[in-house]
């Protein structure tokens, strides 16, 4: 089972501010096959990011991915009031399908 | 418009049977994985199993295999979640979202409002 560690667990930032996501993998990934996802109180999680790099329909580019091997990242470049949730990273190489932990960026 | 709906709350005692849906509208339902995803209260996402309607082909995470029991039924468009004896640990909020592929990318793209279900005495 690939195992996705995701650091840090809270990230306390200030709006406008650069968030940086760190997802890393037990073993090397296809990067076709890591995704990133968002998720608020209270609502399902909202795919963000695909494939490592490519954002999801609707998503600003303000959300970047990037990475490739065992260490994937996400950006944010200036954050926005409605992006402070909960961010996780899957793996889609091999089953079982893997969750990391999950970062929450919270408003400092 | 593609849409997961999924079926409302649930509160069972331990022991206990359940069966929970998922209906899509808006794709071809027959040719999408749908996944299960379990969400303990204030903890993270956790994989559960897949399947693909069109021919009913599963696959469980070892964590849940034979503790739930993952199905399909096309002529609604919806899959199924299922237990047989639940306990107090199975609390939990329980996604389903469309597994889809774009080129040799894959991502869940659409998820279901969830279902919560309580097992409690």
């Amino acid at each position: 089972e690939i195992v996705l560690t995701q650091s840090p667990g809270t990230l306390s930032l200030s709006p406008g501010e650069r968030a940086t996501l760190s997802c890393r993998a037990s073993q090397s990934l296809s990067s076709s096959h890591l995704s990133w996802y968002q998720q608020k109180p209270g609502q399902a999680p909202r795919l963000l990011v695909y494939g490592t790099s490519s954002r999801a329909t609707g998503i600003p580019d303000r959300f970047r991915g990037g990475g490739a091997g065992t260490d994937f990242t996400l950006t944010i470049r200036s954050l926005e009031p409605e992006d402070f949730a909960v961010y996780y990273c899957q793996q889609h190489d091999s089953l079982p399908l893997t969750f990391g932990g999950g970062t929450k960026v919270e408003i400092k | 418009e593609v849409q997961l709906v999924q079926s409302g709350a649930e509160v069972r005692n331990p022991g206990e049977s359940l069966k929970i849906s998922c209906q899509g509208s808006g794709y071809s339902f027959t040719n999408n994985w749908i996944g299960w995803v379990r969400q303990v209260p204030g903890q993270g996402l956790e994989w559960m199993g897949i399947i693909y309607p069109g021919d009913s082909d599963t696959r469980y995470s070892p964590s849940f295999q034979g503790q739930v029991t993952i199905s399909v039924d096309k002529t609604f468009s919806t899959a199924y979640l299922q237990w047989t004896n639940l306990e107090a640990s199975d609390t939990a909020m329980y996604y389903c979202a469309r597994h889809r592929g774009v080129g040799a990318a894959y991502f869940f793209d659409s998820w279901g409002q969830g279902t919560l279900v309580t097992v409690s005495s």
